[in-house]
């Protein structure tokens, strides 16, 4: 059973960076055909994707966020992890840790971590 | 890229059925979409897969009989059939679209399902 868990601080100031960890237990990052993926859910709003990296290090951003995202991989620790510039009130949401399995016609998101909520505030 | 388009709300009573819909924007009428349940201070889990000839692949984990999707023209549905106190959540519907570098994954609003 793969287990997702972000960790990272609930409280960023305006103009300071996020940054989050998601820690993957139960399979690899560099297993392949899976995409560790970044999401977020503002409040009382839908599911946004932040970006996605692939086992290989290959990244795929939204073009909303990409001037501002990276998303890394840590094989050394199963880790991935996101990290996000210039914060402002609008970034403040759930922010969700995913794998999305890509096989033949199947693109879904199988496992997700549980949220840590990020809020912007000075 | 596809704009998916879901109802804000909708509710149902207890026993009854429900279809939510989720629209695709004109020209993607070969998309499939992805269902995800997310119940009250908890993160998504996977419902199922569709596409125009229905049912992709199988039903996520634990995801009743109860649970069934259909899709025609530039609609997917998801309906729920004996609607139980549990199955009050968000519902969002999902499609990824392109490749390589265009590579973008994309939700619809969501919709919440209220059990009367």
């Amino acid at each position: 059973q793969v287990q997702l868990q972000e960790s990272g601080p609930g409280l960023v100031k305006p103009s300071q960076a996020l940054s989050l960890s998601c820690s993957v237990s139960g399979g690899s990052i560099i297993d392949g055909g899976y995409y560790w993926t970044w999401i977020r859910q503002l409040p009382g709003k839908g599911l946004e994707w932040i970006g996605s990296i692939y086992s290989n290090g290959g990244t795929y951003y939204s073009p909303l966020l990409r001037s501002r995202v990276t998303i890394s991989l840590h094989t050394s620790k199963n880790q991935f992890s996101l990290n996000l510039n210039s914060m402002t009130a609008a970034d403040t949401a759930t922010y969700y840790c995913a794998r999305l399995i890509a096989r033949a016609a199947l693109y879904y998101f199988d496992y997700w971590g549980q949220g840590t909520l990020v809020t912007v505030s000075s | 890229q596809p704009v998916l388009t879901q109802p804000p709300s909708v509710s149902a009573s207890l026993g009854a059925s429900v279809t939510l819909t989720c629209t695709l924007s004109s020209g993607y009428s070969d998309y499939k979409v992805d269902w995800y349940q997310q119940r009250p201070g908890k993160g998504p889990r996977f419902v199922m897969r569709v596409g125009i000839g229905g049912i992709v692949g199988s039903k996520g984990d634990g995801i009743p009989d109860r649970f069934s999707v259909l899709g025609s023209g530039l609609n997917r549905y998801l309906t729920i059939k004996n609607i139980q106190e549990e199955d009050e959540s968000d519902y969002h519907c999902a499609a990824d679209h392109g490749s390589g570098n265009n590579f973008v994954v994309l939700f619809g609003g969501g919709t919440k399902l209220t059990v009367l």
